[in-house]
């Protein structure tokens, strides 16, 4: 049974850097069958899609991220990391990784539970 | 970028009845188009993908249907289980891969 788990910390300060990791368990990230991607939810809203890597090296960003989003893959520990630069309040939401299943088609189909990041000083 | 318009923001129902939720495209995605479910607290759930193909474990009275810009997801039945946001997503064309704003479904 694949499982995502994302962690990292709960507090960013403005204007620093974002970090998460999202540890796979059950599959493994090298497959070139799959894409790993991140998603994200601020509170009380919708979902944005923040960018995806695909067998631990091509990655692809929501443009509107793009200048500050960084995603790479470790095969040695099974996960893959989202770096987010120079954060806001507006950055402040739940962070999910998710899975894209085998093929072209880019909708998720295994997420994990989810982490709250709030930017605040 | 291609945005999504879900309707209602919010659909009350009575548990036993039908639920019909929709979700437009800004211009056509054809049949590429996912639906989740997320309850308070949790992930969002794939529900649908291909517009019309349930996922693992999906009960039958889910359906969807559409294609081009216009897409139908419906629940036959509500059970209390299924009171929760269905989000809608476009996966033909990206970037970005964009989701709707969501519906909510509360009971009446």
């Amino acid at each position: 049974q694949l499982q995502l788990q994302e962690s990292g910390p709960g507090l960013v300060k403005p204007s620093e850097t974002l970090s998460l990791t999202c540890t796979v368990s059950g599959g493994s990230i090298s497959s070139s069958s799959y894409y790993w991607g991140w998603i994200r939810q601020p509170p009380g809203k919708g979902l944005e899609w923040i960018g995806s890597i695909y067998n631990s090296g091509s990655t692809y960003y929501n443009p509107s991220l793009k200048s500050r989003v960084t995603i790479s893959g470790d095969t040695s520990k099974n996960q893959f990391s989202l770096e987010l630069d120079s954060v806001t309040a507006a950055d402040t939401a739940v962070y999910y990784c998710a899975r894209v299943p085998p093929g072209s088609s880019h909708y998720f189909d295994y997420w994990g539970q989810g982490t709250l990041v709030t930017v605040s000083s | 970028e291609i945005v999504m318009t879900q309707s209602p923001a919010t659909l009350s129902v009575s548990p036993g009845e039908r639920a019909t939720l929709s979700c437009r495209a800004s211009q056509s995605v054809g049949s590429n188009l996912a639906w989740y479910q997320q309850k308070p607290g949790q992930a969002p759930r794939l529900l649908i993908s291909g517009a019309s193909t349930r996922a693992t474990g999906i009960p039958a009275r889910f359906s969807g249907s559409g294609s081009g810009t216009e897409f139908t997801l419906t629940i036959s039945s509500l059970q209390s289980e299924d009171f929760a946001v269905y989000y809608c997503q476009q996966y033909n064309n990206w970037p970005p891969w964009t989701f709707g704003q969501g519906t909510k479904v509360e009971i009446k």
